[in-house]
């Protein structure tokens, strides 16, 4: 099993509608991550979280909110999604360990909205 | 603000022939570089990564880094390209001092395409 995982893979939906996309982990890891990716841009950083209590915007964070239900949960919600909001998006967890731990990605969750 | 830039969106490259992807970074301290790999249709994996000591950098499979403070440059190579090397490459600096923040600036990437 995956070590982070993210659900579901694949979504379309329309413009307006509100929509989760989920994250796991079994690392243990304390610090989690949302990126989305665009073509061209590379990884964007959209939200972030050091610890259930503590979550931080990032640098694309207009549009979406986060979660975290728990250490091992991450969850990310466009409200009202829009067009503009199609990309492939991506969990990833670190270690606490310190500030050059690896970022351990999800498989990535491809959405398009209509 | 800490950036990093791939100049190539693509490199090409034959079978057993050496490969160099580059990446060149902008900070205002010291840098702390990372390289990572994407497979098609999977997420990024940790290659490998520079924070201090030894301008050469070992990673996974092969690859290592050459780290230039003097060109600002943090190339990725490997001696002998295989076909499965294939994948997209991207370069990454970590943004912040001290140990509270671990956020990654990352580059567009580089598409790696090893022909056979």
């Amino acid at each position: 099993d995956a070590d982070v995982t993210q659900t579901p893979r694949n979504r379309i939906t329309k413009t307006g509608k509100r929509i989760m996309l989920e994250c796991s982990q079994t690392k243990g890891h304390d610090r989690m991550y949302w990126y989305r990716q665009d073509p061209g841009l590379g990884l964007r950083l959209i939200y972030y979280s050091f610890d259930v209590k503590d979550i931080n915007k990032g640098e694309i964070s207009d549009g979406y909110s986060v979660s975290r239900q728990a250490q091992a949960k991450f969850s990310l919600s466009l409200e009202s999604a829009i067009p503009n909001q199609t990309a492939l998006y991506f969990c990833a967890t670190s270690d606490f360990g310190g500030y050059l731990q690896p970022q351990h990605f999800g498989d990535g969750t491809r959405l398009s909205i209509l | 603000a800490q950036s990093v830039a791939q100049p190539e969106d693509q490199v090409n490259v034959a079978e057993g022939n050496p490969l160099t992807v580059k990446c060149t970074y902008s900070v205002s301290g010291n840098p702390y570089l990372f390289w990572y790999v994407q497979y098609p249709n999977r997420g990024l994996q940790f290659l490998l990564k520079y924070i201090t000591g030894d301008n050469l950098v070992k990673g996974s499979y092969g690859f290592e880094a050459e780290f230039n403070k003097s060109q600002t440059s943090f190339h990725l190579k490997k001696p002998s390209a295989l076909v499965s090397d294939s994948a997209l490459y991207f370069c990454a600096v970590r943004e912040g001092y001290g140990g509270a923040t671990n956020k990654l600036i990352f580059g567009t990437g580089t598409l790696l395409a090893v022909q056979p």
